[in-house]
């Protein structure tokens, strides 16, 4: 079992949409969870850390279930500039990435 | 700007040629790690230094690569001999480990084609 498991997608939603991605680890020791945003051909460019049960930022809310083992990232009121890939990272050092998944706001 | 700062941002080489990548971290930040990224893949975790000291390497960190980070300041990555396998974007991210925190930021990548 991979260590950062993400479905990639891609998830196509309408401009306004609320859109959910869940992403599970493997690590229960993991205190550290993070939301990365990349663009095409771009660097991964931190989105949102999530340190214990949840955060939330504007239109984007993260959830952790340490029981469950897994993070969600949800954006409400989705817009055009969303449209990404979106990475889940775990661990303390070094933080360990799942293959994302692809976001598209269709307009 | 002081963000991470990567170079070169390209770098095309012919197969057997050695490489070596350049970056320099946010300047307070005491962690430094080398990342692979290919196409449809996250970030692959190579090796990361605190200050001057390497203390993990990957097993995809094979024999012909090696990264330095002599002052704890800057790092380079080495590939020598390289393969057409080594083809990917090399990615640079620093972090201030400290209070519980470790967001890692990202440099924008030197992106090796070996052809």
């Amino acid at each position: 079992r991979k260590e950062v498991e993400q479905d990639p997608g891609p998830f196509n939603v309408p401009e306004g949409a609320t859109v959910a991605f869940n992403c599970t680890y493997s690590n229960s020791a993991s205190q550290s969870f993070f939301w990365y945003r990349q663009d095409c051909r771009k660097e991964p460019k931190l989105l949102m850390s999530v340190y214990s049960s949840g955060n939330e930022d504007g239109r984007f809310t993260a959830q952790l279930n340490r029981a469950s083992q897994y993070i969600s990232l949800l954006i409400r009121d989705s817009k055009l500039s969303d449209s990404a890939t979106y990475l889940c990272a775990s661990g303390n050092t070094p933080l360990v990435f799942g293959k994302g998944t692809r976001l598209s706001v269709i307009a | 700007d002081t963000g991470v700062s990567q170079n070169p941002r390209h770098k095309i080489t012919k197969r057997g040629q050695n490489v070596t990548f350049r970056c320099d971290p946010i300047s307070e930040h005491n962690r430094l790690y080398w990342y692979r990224q290919t196409l449809g893949q996250g970030p692959e975790f190579l090796t990361y230094f605190q200050n001057e000291a390497q203390l993990e390497k990957s097993r995809l960190l094979s024999d012909r690569f090696s990264a330095e980070r002599p002052k704890g300041s800057f790092s380079t990555l080495e590939i020598q001999r390289t393969e057409q396998g080594d083809s990917a974007m090399y990615l640079c991210a620093s972090s201030l480990i400290g209070e519980g925190r470790a967001e890692a930021f990202f440099g924008q990548g030197t992106r090796l084609t070996v052809v």
